[in-house]
């Protein structure tokens, strides 16, 4: 159980346009997701904290409005890079809370994003 | 909120040797403690988590001890093997905080055969 599936697993997209991650729980409910960003040979860095019918929460020094997280099902969370730049370029990865909270993650593949 | 700091960030050693990762953590309310191994382009994957009830938990050649009054865990991995190599993670969080764990720079292991 607790399988987490996030899509596309990479993408190329051209400076200046928009791209949207999804991040899904598939065998349970997930009122939290976590949005994390890994630059090459880096450690995982949260991004923002994603609850499903309410806004989410960004780690300071992410922009909100270039990164936009949707919540709004207890299976599904994506994050959209707006207006996409090269220093975007990385890997991003989702996990799911369940309802019980614990901190254990489930993750999803991860996204390789590369803007060119 | 939540620092973890991990060393070394890179570790060698021959197969069948042992390799020692260490982590440290500031927040005292953390108390569950999870080690992830990392392949290039992969998710990471869970090989072993502690919650502070304990203060060791061994998994076959993986093994995960807690000092909770200095604050520090640390991960052995006994007779290596070449599948070994990977980039290991070790993390911090309150469970049942509904917060994200906090993770540690990472260390790159080379078992050389």
């Amino acid at each position: 159980g607790a399988v987490v599936s996030q899509h596309p697993s990479w993408v190329i997209c051209k400076s200046g346009t928009s791209v949207k991650i999804e991040c899904r729980s598939l065998d349970f409910q997930a009122t939290t997701m976590f949005w994390y960003r890994q630059f090459p040979k880096q450690s995982l860095m949260l991004m923002a904290t994603s609850n499903e019918g309410s806004k989410a929460t960004y780690e300071q020094g992410v922009e909100k409005d270039k990164f936009l997280i949707n919540h709004a099902s207890l299976t599904l969370s994506t994050l959209t890079v707006t207006s996409a730049h090269p220093e975007d370029s990385s890997f991003y990865i989702c996990s799911a809370m369940n309802r019980q909270g614990h901190a254990e993650a489930f993750f999803g593949q991860g996204t390789r994003l590369t803007v060119v | 909120g939540e620092n973890v700091e991990q060393h070394p960030s890179t570790l060698s050693v021959q197969e069948g040797d042992s390799a020692v990762i260490k982590c440290t953590y500031s927040d005292s309310a953390s108390n569950y403690f999870p080690w992830y191994k990392q392949e290039l382009g992969k998710r990471p994957q869970l090989i072993i988590d502690i919650r502070s009830n304990v203060g060791e938990k061994k998994d076959q050649r993986i093994a995960v001890t807690l000092n909770k009054t200095a604050k520090h865990f640390s991960l052995h991995i006994t007779e290596t093997q070449p599948e070994d190599s990977a980039v290991y993670f070790c993390a911090a969080a309150m469970d049942t905080g509904r917060r994200a764990l906090t993770f540690g720079s990472g260390t790159r292991l080379q078992v050389q055969p």
